[in-house]
């Protein structure tokens, strides 16, 4: 069975703040995983996503994630946070030939001014 | 081009009601899926569908639950006798492939909001 943890339902960064969203994952077989964003009142878009090629993996808007398999981790990462980027952020798993998709509870990612 | 829509965007029934939610895939996606989404909570994975057939119906919560689709386009999804328990963010994603494709990214709908009283 895959499950996905992602640590800490709430992040609060200051703007121009170094962004880290964690996420934790467990699966039987390879994994593809994934980070989606959801902005107020829209739906969830995708931000990047892991498939088994490089495990440094850059998304839009400044985002990456690095997948470890050791550490059975893909966390999110952006350098510099920009007020823009308060959303929710979900982590999903979901295994090679598989069609479902398993998401985690959601970070919600708050920047101050 | 068009992304997947859903109607209602908002929905308000009393308890009891039938209510039923649409959702318009990407023209050409082969996959759709329906999660609920509740206040403070992750997607639950409610049904997919690969064309008109679905492999899994696992996460539909209970019998009053059920889904259809159409064309391999349009899907319904359809409560009986909601509860007030039912109210949450209803969701719906396609994909452009099957289980083959590497990485099944989704795309998502608005959501509809449904609200049981």
């Amino acid at each position: 069975a895959q499950s996905v943890t992602q640590l800490g339902s709430h992040v609060s960064v200051s703007e121009g703040a170094l962004v880290l969203l964690r996420c934790n994952y467990s699966s039987s077989v390879p994994p593809y995983l994934f980070w989606y964003v959801q902005y107020p009142n829209q739906g969830l878009q995708l931000l990047l996503k892991y498939t088994s090629a490089a495990t440094l993996v850059k998304g839009i808007n400044g985002f990456e994630a690095e997948f470890k398999k050791s550490e059975t981790s893909f966390h999110l990462t952006k350098p510099s946070a920009h007020m823009s980027d308060a959303a929710e952020y979900f982590c999903a798993v979901t295994n090679t030939g598989g069609f479902k998709t398993i998401f985690g509870a959601g970070t919600r990612l708050f920047v101050k001014a | 081009g068009a992304g997947v829509s859903q109607s209602p965007s908002n929905k308000v029934t009393e308890k009891g009601k039938d209510v039923e939610l649409r959702c318009d895939p990407i023209s050409g996606h082969t996959a759709l899926y329906w999660y609920r989404q509740s206040l403070g909570q992750g997607l639950e994975f409610l049904i997919y569908f690969q064309g008109n057939s679905a492999p899994d119906k696992s996460g539909l919560p209970s019998d009053r639950f059920s889904a259809e689709r159409t064309g391999g386009s349009v899907s319904t999804l359809t409560i009986q006798r909601t509860q007030q328990e039912d109210s949450a963010v209803y969701l719906c994603a396609s994909s452009p492939r099957t289980s083959t494709y590497k990485g099944n990214e989704q795309f998502f709908g608005p959501g509809t909001r449904l609200t049981v009283l």
